[in-house]
């Protein structure tokens, strides 16, 4: 079953613009970690917040967490064509195991 | 490091056949993982080893499916028999010590399985 489930399910936005995506999840959590994938490429890593953290950066990249809400944004800044991709939240819970559990994905496409 | 390898990239086969995906995990990595992707269920998690030893298969399918990791360098998820509705693509993924709990997974690029 999704733990989490992303906000839009697909977004167009053209290049230059922030994009912003948002997922719920639903269960208690270690932590919320986003990433990226490429058409018929294999997942990819972009950033981990920690439960006890409400936002994050990496370069262009600006993450959220809102444990009361259960909810985590985001954001894109200053989008390129490259940043073309689907994005995906994963939940790591709090009962000792070391599941990953990925959202239904938001899929991005920058026009140019 | 070369990352997480999967073999093969595409598979073509007819149902009732025998299906074995590859996975050789980054080096240094203890946690294994295999996910499943298709369109309709998302990414699922299937099974995940730790130092070899497998800790959580609940969502394998079916008895039709098993994993095996007889090393610490390599791993296969197996079909038998296959069946259209396996047709999907399975990643397999690799983590640290500390596991998915506090890293990063590393996933190949996937093996696109298609059941005729």
């Amino acid at each position: 079953s999704q733990q989490g489930e992303e906000d839009p399910q697909a977004l167009s936005i053209q290049e230059g613009e922030n994009a912003t995506m948002n997922c719920s999840y639903k269960t208690s959590i270690n932590n919320l970690q986003w990433y990226r994938q490429n058409s018929g490429r294999g997942l990819v890593h972009l950033i981990l917040i920690r439960s006890n953290e409400r936002e994050k950066h990496s370069g262009r990249l600006r993450v959220t967490l809102d444990t009361s809400k259960k909810s985590s944004s985001l954001l894109i800044t200053a989008s390129r064509a490259a940043d073309t991709a689907s994005y995906f939240c994963a939940t790591g819970d709090n009962f000792g195991n070391e599941k990953l559990t990925f959202g239904t994905g938001t899929r991005l496409t920058i026009i140019p | 490091d070369a990352g997480v390898i999967q073999s093969p990239r595409h598979e073509v086969t007819e149902m009732g056949q025998e299906v074995t995906l590859r996975c050789k995990p980054i080096s240094g990595h203890d946690y294994l993982f295999w996910y499943r992707q298709t369109m309709m269920r998302g990414l699922e998690l299937l099974i995940y080893f730790n130092n070899n030893v497998p800790i959580d298969d609940s969502g394998m399918p079916e008895d039709r499916f098993s994993a095996k990791m007889p090393n610490a360098s390599f791993s296969t998820l197996k079909i038998q028999p296959s069946e259209p509705r396996d047709s999907a693509v399975y990643f397999c993924a690799s983590s640290r010590l500390a596991g998915a709990n506090t890293g990063e997974l590393f996933f190949g690029e996937g093996s696109r399985l298609t059941v005729l």
